[in-house]
Order: C-alpha cells, then structure tokens, then sequence
C-alpha cells in the first residue's frame, strides 16, 4: 500500500512569510508524527496526534508553529512569520497505533523548506 | 530527557565486508525502545531493526543485527556482507516505553553516521 506521503517536497519562501506543510499518512494509521531535520542533525520531534488530538506537544519550539488534524487522518504543519532559522527537511511520520508492539514509526519523505 | 550519542560522524566498508556503527544512550527510564533507522540521499527515513529494552536476544534482520548491552546503555548495529545499496545516513534512536505522559512515543534520534560501502 502507498506509504507516508508529503507536499509539497521541496518550499522556498521569504522571511516573514507564512507557509503550510501536508502530511497524509499511511491509511489506517492513527498516531502522526512530526520533526524537523536540520543540516547535519538528526530528526527532533516537535508534535504527536493520537486522532484528531495533539497529544503532546512539547517539541514545538514557539508559538509561530501550530499543527492540525481535524478528521484524524492528513495534518498540516503551519509556521507564521517564518525566519530563516526555520529552514530544514521536516519529517512526518505515522503508526499504525501508539502502543507496542503496532507503534513503529514510518516516515514521509519530508518537505525542504527553505527561509531566504 | 534522554539522549542518544552517535560517536562515529563517517565510516566506510568494503562491499562483501562487514561493520559496526556504534551507539550510546543516557535515560533513567528502565523500558524503552531502540531504533536504528537508515536514510539514503531520497530523505525516505527506512526503520532497519528495532529492539525491545526487556529483551535480553540481541534482534537480527537478515544481514542486520544489534549488540544490545542495556547495563552499558550501548547499542551497536552489525552491517554483514555490505552491499552498495547500503550507502546511506544510518540513525540510532529511542522511544520511552508507550505510557501516557509528555516524552512518550516521541523518537529521540542521534546525529547519525554516515555510513559508504565502496565497490
């Protein structure tokens, strides 16, 4: 079946600018994931839904981020105000469940965003 | 808060041969997951194996397979018979055992290693 999928794969944008990133998960997958990679770094989580709820988002690293689910199935990551700071590969991942032993992760191929 | 030390920026193998890429992690948490992930230049993150804290078996996965020494908080992943196709960002990573609570579910990653199998 498809995998994780992610639009648009690659976003140039200005500082100041607002910007929107698609995740549609596998389907049937009820826990979605997202992170953010910069250059040279490994992935840091930043949001996790569990349906249509953020169930934790501690990752998140201002108010200018905000993600949404509304129908527990795609999510948008929303970034206002961008700053160049703000440009790296952002990761979504889903699961099948949050519990053993039906949690393993699966990403998306990412979205590059860069802030000029 | 957990974290996870990849020690090893860049390693090269010949095909056919074998390696290890090297990974410690520092937690008070006594259940816990570990993860090795691997990410060719496409960005696709591939989980490669997966290892439970409360086993004591080492996983394997065809020609991948882990040390796993939890009393050291080490865990190394064994590359066997390297193919070209195995060229590619290698991450470790942990996940706290799935209870209810902020820090839950999230995979903590290391910076990862490069890792080029050489014709």
């Amino acid at each position: 079946g498809a995998g994780v999928s992610q639009t648009p794969s690659n976003k140039v944008t200005e500082k100041g600018k607002y910007v929107e990133l698609r995740c549609d998960p596998i389907s049937g997958h009820t826990a979605l994931y997202w992170y953010r990679q910069s250059l040279g770094q490994g992935p840091e989580f930043l949001i996790y839904f569990q349906g249509t709820g953020a169930a934790d988002d501690s990752g998140l690293p201002n108010d200018r981020f905000f993600a949404v689910r509304p129908e527990g199935s795609v999510s948008t990551l929303k970034i206002q105000r961008t700053e160049r700071g703000d440009s790296a590969v952002y990761l979504c991942a889903s699961s099948l469940t949050s519990t053993y032993p039906t949690d393993t992760q699966y990403f998306g191929p990412g979205t590059r965003l860069t802030v000029l | 808060a957990q974290t996870v030390t990849q020690s090893q920026p860049e390693m090269s193998v010949q095909e056919a041969e074998t390696v290890t890429l090297s990974c410690t992690y520092d937690t008070s948490e006594n259940n816990y997951y570990l993860f090795w992930y691997k990410q060719p230049p496409s960005r696709q993150m591939i989980l490669v194996i997966r290892q439970e804290a409360y086993k004591q078996q080492n996983a394997t996965e065809n020609r991948f397979s882990v040390n796993f020494q939890k009393a050291a908080k080490s865990f190394s992943l064994k590359i066997s018979d390297s193919q070209l196709g195995d060229t590619a960002m290698y991450f470790c990573a942990f996940m706290k055992h799935g209870v209810r609570g902020a820090g839950s579910y999230q995979l903590t990653f290391g910076k990862g290693t490069k890792l080029s199998v050489i014709p």
